[in-house]
């Protein structure tokens, strides 16, 4: 099976601009989880999406927000971009059967705000 | 109570030996404990995970010790290899299936 996608790899924007990320779960996949991981942060729970529901919500402000479709795909979008929004923004993606709990993680898009 | 504590920050091997990484954990209602491996440049990939209802678990070189108890839980690696080297996550999750993660350990496995 392919792993997890995301596009695009790398973005280099500006503040104030918005941008969206994309992620292809694995193959009958349904959930969908978003993380930020920074240096001096980590890794940070953003939200998840379940059958085009958000499910969960991290700690993160409106600026960021998320849609799934109904073939699993999930889009995440950050407007108003801040200098602090610069991370690698990672994908997970999970079965999410009530005994399944393990989630994997794409390659992730790195994201530059100057 | 959402906190999971991983230590040490970075790790220093030599190869052949066993490289041990630490977690701890407040909230009781965690009941998922992964370990993920990261490498440069990549994403995070699931390593070995564990329920609370069992204290041990072994997969290959790696191995996850649990203690309920004391709300720990440690990743052992045996005859730790120089491609082992790359920075390790423990984490822990609810039935929400979001993941708190450690801070990651800096494994790196002198030749």
């Amino acid at each position: 099976k392919a792993g997890v996608t995301q596009t695009p790899r790398y973005l280099i924007k500006t503040r104030g601009q918005q941008v969206t990320l994309s992620c292809s779960p694995i193959s009958g996949h349904r959930s969908v989880s978003w993380y930020q991981q920074t240096p001096g942060q980590g890794l940070q729970f953003l939200f998840e999406y379940f059958s085009e529901t958000q499910r969960n919500k991290g700690n993160f402000p409106g600026r960021f927000s998320g849609r799934q479709f109904s073939n699993s795909r999930s889009e995440m979008n950050v407007s108003t971009l801040e200098l602090g929004d610069s991370a690698l923004y990672l994908c997970a993606s999970s079965l999410a059967a009530l005994e399944s709990h393990e989630q994997y993680f794409g390659p992730g898009t790195r994201l530059t705000v100057t | 109570q959402q906190q999971v504590k991983q230590s040490p920050q970075s790790l220093i091997v030599q190869k052949g030996g066993i490289s041990i990484i630490n977690c701890a954990y407040e909230n009781t209602a965690f009941d998922y404990f992964p370990w993920y491996q990261q490498f440069p440049g990549k994403g995070p990939a699931l390593l070995i995970a564990i329920r609370p209802d069992v204290s041990e678990k072994k997969e290959g070189r790696f191995t996850i010790s649990f203690n309920k108890s004391a709300k720990q839980f440690s990743l052992h690696i045996m005859d730790s290899q120089p491609g082992d080297s790359a920075t390790y996550f423990c984490a822990a999750s609810m039935v929400s299936r979001k993941l708190v993660f450690g801070q990651g350990t800096r494994l790196t496995i002198n030749p």
